[in-house]
């Protein structure tokens, strides 16, 4: 699985848009991007995945650029309840091991 | 929809003692199933996977076994907990091992 690096931490205004990026430069054909997120203390919780194209969910959006070596998990409206660490991680199809790095802890502010 | 149980949220344990986490998958048949473990300010390591009943891999050497009794039932057991056990441990499911895996809320285990 490629390796991902993402900010330690970062800080947003509730209500704003937060946008977490993620590098995964080495990232294979057959990898899609995952985000989780883990809000202390609980199990990581799924948040949207994609490949190449850009996705949309309940949650958040995904945009993934044109090369994809890089890719941003957008949060549209922010509220006291996403603060969490949020982690990107490059899965292959086949691959058993999700790697979770240090991710990025994302505090709202009210 | 489909729902992932681990018991107990919290165990404290001697050193020595026996060791024994249940996870369960409801409203899904045939999952993939996981056992990971996190330590404290890390990311997840693997332990074990499962494609099926009674079929268990196991990704690191360790003091800890895992079973797989029934389709849905996925158990984490140790003979002599160590301290190094402490961890907070996650099990998961996924539909096939290329597809979403989905958490549990995770045992925060402390050995003393």
């Amino acid at each position: 699985d490629a390796k991902t690096t993402q900010p330690t931490s970062m800080d947003c205004a509730e209500g704003r848009a937060a946008n977490l990026p993620c590098n995964h430069s080495t990232i294979s054909g057959n990898e899609y991007v995952y985000w989780y997120r883990q809000i202390h203390s609980q199990g990581p919780q799924y948040i949207i995945h994609g490949l190449k194209n850009n996705e949309t969910n309940e949650m958040a959006s995904l945009i993934i650029t044109e090369d994809r070596k890089s890719s941003t998990l957008i949060l549209p409206h922010a509220t006291l309840r996403d603060t969490a660490v949020y982690y990107c991680i490059g899965h292959s199809s086949g691959a058993n091991n999700l790697f979770f790095g240090t991710g990025t802890r994302l505090t709202v502010i009210p | 929809s489909q729902t992932i149980h681990q018991w107990p949220a919290t165990l404290v344990q001697p050193v020595g003692s026996p060791l024994s986490l249940e996870c369960t998958v409801e409203g899904t048949s045939n999952p993939n199933l996981y056992w990971y473990r996190q330590a404290a300010g890390r990311g997840l390591q693997l332990l074990f996977y499962s494609v099926g009943i009674g079929q268990i891999s196991s990704e690191v050497p360790q003091n800890l076994s895992a079973s797989r009794p029934q389709d849905r039932q996925f158990i984490l057991s140790s003979k002599k907990l160590l301290l190094s056990d402490s961890g907070f441990y996650l099990c998961a499911w996924s539909v096939s091992p290329w597809e979403t895996q989905y958490f549990g809320p995770g045992t925060r285990l402390l050995v003393l």
